[in-house]
């Protein structure tokens, strides 16, 4: 079976712009969460969802938000970037209450 | 007082040793642990989880979890080179659905 998968891999952006990512989790796994990690540290928990509805929510600011789709797919959303965006973010799929996969991460660079 | 909290490392151990990796947590209503390996650049994978008081077993690996001391740890039998990673211990705070990692500990085999 395919595991989590991300997408992009990589990605540059501008102080100021947005982003997009995208999340297809492991067929059969209804919940979705997204971590944000940066160099040293890790995991920080952003958003979990389940059945599109959003069940948790990390200590990050409002320029961050998310969603999932009926086929339990999901993005996450930054606006207005800043640098201390910059790092690896992380999508993670599970039944629900059980253990968490991640995917290969997106990784995130902001000039 | 950090919620979780690893021994950055770095822990040497040489090839064929045991490795031992600790965790401590802060949230008494804690359930689930889990272990995850990220070798450098690379997302996070999930070794090992545990949830009841006691050792479990699997491979080379132990996990062992003591709830009144609100310690995890990890042991690594007979370690090897590529056992040299990055190892993450996480909780499951089950307000708010998420996990929260430990800094994670880097380990080193040496050959």
């Amino acid at each position: 079976d395919a595991g989590v998968t991300q997408s992009p891999t990589h990605l540059i952006k501008t102080r100021g712009q947005h982003v997009t990512l995208r999340c297809s989790p492991i067929s059969g796994h209804k919940s979705v969460s997204w971590y944000q990690q940066v160099l040293g540290q890790g995991p920080q928990f952003i958003f979990q969802y389940y059945e599109k509805e959003e069940r948790g929510r990390g200590n990050f600011p409002d320029r961050f938000s998310a969603r999932q789709f009926p086929n339990y797919s999901s993005e996450l959303n930054v606006n207005a970037l800043l640098l201390g965006d910059s790092a690896l973010y992380l999508c993670a799929s599970s039944l629900e209450g059980y253990e968490q996969y991640f995917g290969p991460g997106t990784r995130l660079t902001v000039t | 007082q950090k919620e979780v909290e690893q021994n950055s490392g770095p822990l040497s151990v040489p090839e064929g040793a045991i490795a031992s990796l600790n965790c401590t947590y802060s949230d008494r209503g804690s359930q689930s642990f889990f272990w995850y390996r990220q070798y450098s650049g690379k997302s996070p994978e999930l070794i090992m989880s545990i949830y009841s008081n006691g050792d479990k077993e699997d491979g080379r690996f132990t996990a062992q979890l003591n709830k009144a001391s609100q310690y995890v740890s990890l042991l690594i039998r007979d370690s090897q080179p590529s056992d040299s990673a990055t190892y993450l211990c996480a909780v499951k705070i089950e307000y708010g659905n998420k996990l929260v990692f430990g800094a994670g500990t880097i380990l080193r085999v040496k050959s």
